[in-house]
């Protein structure tokens, strides 16, 4: 079955700290994997997907076939970064049926 | 706005009862998804709907039903209430059949 997980319910670092939200999925075939981002009062939102390869807010993830992960990384965490993210991963093949992990709250400390 | 708007915000019934929660799709976008968020759960995609038509199924209960309209606005029926169904029930949407969805901010359902 397609599967996403996000092993991490919550992940709390200081200012300035490295970030790492970790995303693993089970997917047949090649799916596209994404992260998306619900800041507090805010709609879910599309943070980045892999196939674009850019950096958003200074995050970036790399797609891990070997190791089916899609962690999301950041080097130096700022407050306004506190928010919750969900890995989320399509198949390929028609439909656009978007399967996403259960979240992490990443919430940055002073 | 012209955001994804999902009517109602709020919604608190009883058990048995039958609910219909509705979604407007950002201006120009012809796909609308449903998706469920229980307590501690994921978002659980119920169905895809791509110009008036089904495009995927997720695991949406027979209890459940899904139309999209001519204009492209959708509805989601919930039937036969139980205390389980309670959940926000998020709606999104995209220009085609893949690409980034645009959420909204979601319908809470209360069933008591």
């Amino acid at each position: 079955a397609q599967r996403v997980t996000q092993p991490e319910k919550l992940l709390s670092v200081f200012k300035g700290a490295p970030v790492e939200l970790k995303c693993n999925y089970s997917y047949s075939g090649s799916p596209e994997l994404f992260w998306y981002v619900q800041y507090s009062r805010q709609r879910l939102q599309l943070l980045l997907r892999h196939i674009s390869r850019e950096s958003i807010k200074g995050f970036t993830a790399d797609l891990n076939k070997g190791e089916t992960s899609f962690h999301l990384k950041k080097p130096f965490a700022q407050e306004e970064d506190s928010a919750m993210y969900y890995c989320a991963a399509t198949g390929t093949g028609g439909g656009n049926k978007l399967t996403f992990g259960t979240g992490t709250q990443l919430k940055v400390e002073l | 706005d012209s955001g994804v708007t999902q009517t109602p915000k709020h919604l608190i019934t009883a058990t048995g009862q039958r609910v219909t929660l509705r979604c407007s799709p950002r201006s120009g976008d012809l796909s609308v998804y449903w998706y469920q968020q229980s307590l501690d759960q994921g978002l659980q995609f119920l169905i895809q709907y791509y110009n008036g038509e089904e495009r995927a199924k997720g695991n949406i209960l027979e209890r459940f039903s899904a139309q999209q309209f001519p204009d492209l606005h959708s509805e989601l029926n919930l039937s036969s209430l139980e205390l389980g169904d309670s959940a926000l029930y998020f709606c999104a949407s995209s220009v085609g059949t893949a690409g980034e969805l645009f959420f909204g901010e979601g319908s809470r359902l209360t069933v008591l």
